[in-house]
């Protein structure tokens, strides 16, 4: 079970956010990788790729977005919030079969 | 350009299957898991299952017994079918691309088709 707090964050414009993801099960696969990845969803736009393997920032996205963890707690940052970034945010994770998401944080403007 | 298209019935009657059609325009086929994850209104994302180029599959457990995924490597598409549908099923269906060395990294996505099921 992957349990995302806060479920809402509202932020004031170039302030940061943070969210976390806990996992009721450590993350590390038996390859040595840990497969927790963030997800951004924008109303009307496509689920967008933030952040891979816990800290790897996917092509494109802005270094603003940084993500940390390790085992079974881990956090999405926003280091500075713009207009844009106002969505709802996922965790997933993929070491274990099923693939579960967290409930989504959504962030809002202040 | 990567880019992938869902098509598929949007309204269903219970106990009738659900069938989409998810086609992949760019990019390679083979060097990536194909997933499927829906969006029931107003809450959050559910894993349905994968499929890989070979139609190597793993499902959810919760819809393993009505889940059918394909692979069709000449067309690049992908299908879905989920049998005996409920109210429960009423979800925006997405297709998405997986990284196969990066687990967990959906890095396109379909556009979602709403299917709703109702009498």
């Amino acid at each position: 079970v992957m349990t995302q707090t806060p479920l809402s964050s509202p932020v004031t414009l170039g302030q940061p956010a943070s969210i976390s993801c806990r996992s009721s099960q450590s993350l590390v696969h038996s390859d040595g990788n840990t497969y927790l990845s963030w997800l951004q969803q924008r109303p009307g736009q496509p689920i967008r790729l933030l952040i891979y393997k816990i800290s790897n920032r996917f092509s494109g996205v802005p270094d603003r977005f940084s993500g940390s963890g390790a085992g079974t707690d881990f956090t999405l940052k926003i280091s500075r919030v713009e207009a844009e970034d106002v969505g709802i945010y996922y965790c997933v994770q993929a070491t274990q079969f099923p693939r579960t998401f967290g409930q989504g944080t959504k962030v809002e403007i202040k | 350009q990567v880019q992938l298209q869902q098509w598929g019935a949007g309204l269903l009657k219970p106990s009738e299957t659900l069938s989409l059609i998810c086609a992949v325009y760019g990019g390679s086929f083979s060097d990536y898991y194909w997933s499927w994850i829906r969006q029931s209104p107003g809450k959050g994302l559910e894993w349905i299952g994968e499929i890989n180029h070979r139609g190597g599959t793993n499902y959810n457990p919760s819809l393993k017994s009505r889940v059918t995924m394909s692979v069709d490597k000449s067309k690049s598409q992908l299908s879905l079918k989920l049998s005996s549908v409920t109210a429960a099923d009423t979800a925006v269906y997405y297709c998405a691309r997986e990284i196969i060395v990066a687990r967990g990294a959906f890095d396109y996505w379909g556009q979602g088709t709403l299917v709703t099921v109702s009498s």
